[in-house]
């Protein structure tokens, strides 16, 4: 079975443009995950879905980020304009009913 | 959630048992304890989780005291493949959001 799949797995991108990130969950995994992780940190939520509704974006920093997860499935993570303070890790992960998550290999973005 | 507090920094030989301990004496009801581990490079990995029995998969046991207020994930034969940051997590009831905190770095020494 496949796992979290994860796109670019790196970016480098100046400050003040734009990036987006991609995900597709592990099939049938009706719950989504954005997490951000600085280093040297565990990873933080950022937002969660249930299939296409966001039930918690209360971590997502509205004035730059914007996620969207149409039809359910694949999730798109987006930063208009990015900050050099956005450098991290974008990790995505997904669950079944229930709180085991299944986490992709992360996007690691260098704003410059 | 309730708050768990882990060592920063844990040594190992390799093939010995590797007890990791977590303590998260605020737990309450039914809440249950997850751990993960995170290799370098890669998104956290799913390890073990329980309520209040000793749990053993392919992976780890977790050995959760009578109390239910600290745990130890045992690594019975830890390999240098073991090297990672590992994260002891009480979710919550009805909570799916996991706060990983900044777990222990296990080394495995060869």
């Amino acid at each position: 079975e496949a796992g979290v799949v994860q796109s670019p797995r790196y970016k480098i991108i100046e400050k003040k443009q734009p990036v987006a990130f991609w995900c597709n969950p592990i099939s049938g995994h009706n719950t989504l995950y954005w997490y951000l992780q600085n280093l040297g940190q565990g990873p933080e939520l950022l937002i969660r879905y249930e299939n296409e509704e966001a039930v918690d974006d209360s971590q997502l920093p509205k004035d730059r980020f914007s996620a969207e997860r149409l039809k359910g499935v694949d999730s798109t993570l987006k930063i208009q304009p990015a900050e050099l303070g956005d450098s991290a890790v974008y990790l995505c992960a997904s669950s079944p009913q229930g709180r085991v998550q299944y986490f992709g290999p992360g996007t690691r973005l260098t704003v410059l | 959630d309730a708050k768990t507090t882990q060592p920063p920094s844990m040594d190992c030989a390799e093939g010995r048992a590797a007890n990791l301990p977590c303590n998260h004496s605020t737990i309450s009801g039914n809440e249950y304890v997850y751990w993960y581990r995170q290799i370098h490079s890669q998104g956290p990995q799913y390890i073990i989780h329980g309520l209040k029995n000793n749990e053993t998969n392919e992976m780890a046991s977790l050995i959760i005291t009578e109390d239910r207020k600290s745990s130890t994930l045992i690594l019975p034969h830890a390999t240098l493949r073991d090297t990672a940051v590992y994260y002891c997590i009480v979710p919550g009831t009805g909570a799916n959001n996991l706060f990983f905190g900044t777990g222990t770095r296990l080394t495995v020494i060869p």
